[in-house]
C-alpha cells in the first residue's frame, strides 16, 4: 500500500545535538512538507519542496535544514539552533497542486 | 495574510449529541477549505473538503458548507459517537499567491462519553 512513512515513532536527544527526522513516500508525489505542531498551536509549516533538488522556507524555518535530493525521501534536520525543538513533527506530501495532502503518522521529539 | 480561526475546546459531549465546531476564515479571493481529524498519536486525515463558495464536504456523517458572504466553515455531525473522539483541525489553501500552503486553525479537541 502506498502511503508516507516517518520514523522513528518517538526520538529523544540531548540539548544542543543535530537530529534528522526521517520522511519516506511511496506515493510518487512531487511536493512534499514539514510542519510541527504544539499544543494548542496548530500546525505550522516549516519546509516544504515541490520538486526534486528544491525546497523552500515556511514559516518557522529558523533552526532547520532540509534536503530533496530524491522524490521519495524528505528528511528534516533540528538543529541546535532551534530554541525549542521538542514537538510533534508531521510529514505530509501531494501530487502537485489542487491535490489533497496525505500526512505520515508524525514523529515525536523530545529533547532533555 | 491567511489565517483560520476555530473555536476552542476542548468540548465534551454525550454520544449522539449535535455537534458544532465553528470555523472563520480570513483570506483574499475564493480559497479552499478543508476540515482535518487527529486521532491520538497519529497524523492528520483529510475528512471533508470544499472548493469554492456555497459547496457542502460531507464525509462520516460530518458535514460543513462553504460560506462566503460569513466566511465560516463550520463543522457539524447529527450524531456523534465515542469513536469521533479527536482534534479536529480547519484548514484553507489559499486562492493566489503562496497557494501550495496549508494554513491550520488551532484545533478543537472533542471527547465523546458513551
Amino acid at each position: 500500500d502506498g502511503g508516507i512513512t516517518q520514523s522513528p515513532k518517538y526520538l529523544f536527544r540531548k540539548e544542543g545535538q543535530n537530529v534528522t527526522l526521517s520522511c519516506e513516500q511511496n506515493l510518487n508525489h512531487d511536493a512534499m512538507y514539514w510542519y510541527r505542531q504544539d499544543p494548542g498551536q496548530g500546525l505550522r509549516l516549516i519546509y516544504y519542496s515541490q520538486i526534486v533538488n528544491d525546497f523552500q522556507k515556511g514559516d518557522i524555518a529558523e533552526g532547520y535544514s532540509v534536503s530533496r535530493e530524491k522524490k521519495e525521501s524528505f528528511p528534516l534536520t533540528v538543529t541546535s539552533a532551534q530554541k525549542n525543538p521538542t514537538a510533534f513533527y508531521l510529514c505530509a506530501s501531494r501530487p502537485g497542486a489542487g491535490y489533497g495532502y496525505t500526512f505520515g503518522s508524525g514523529t515525536r521529539l523530545t529533547v532533555v | 495574510g491567511n489565517s483560520v480561526t476555530q473555536m476552542e475546546g476542548p468540548v465534551t459531549l454525550s454520544e449522539e449529541a449535535f455537534l458544532t465546531i465553528n470555523c472563520t476564515y480570513t483570506a483574499t479571493g475564493y480559497p479552499s477549505l478543508f476540515w482535518y481529524v487527529q486521532y491520538p498519536g497519529e497524523g492528520l486525515q483529510l475528512l471533508l473538503k470544499a472548493t469554492k463558495a456555497d459547496d457542502k464536504g460531507s464525509n462520516k456523517g460530518f458535514e460543513a458548507t462553504y460560506r462566503k458572504e460569513t466566511t465560516s466553515f463550520h463543522l457539524e455531525k447529527g450524531s456523534v459517537q465515542v469513536s469521533d473522539s479527536a482534534v479536529y483541525f480547519c484548514a484553507l489553501r489559499g486562492a493566489q499567491g503562496g497557494s501550495e500552503k496549508l494554513v491550520f486553525g488551532k484545533g478543537t479537541k472533542l471527547t465523546v462519553n458513551p
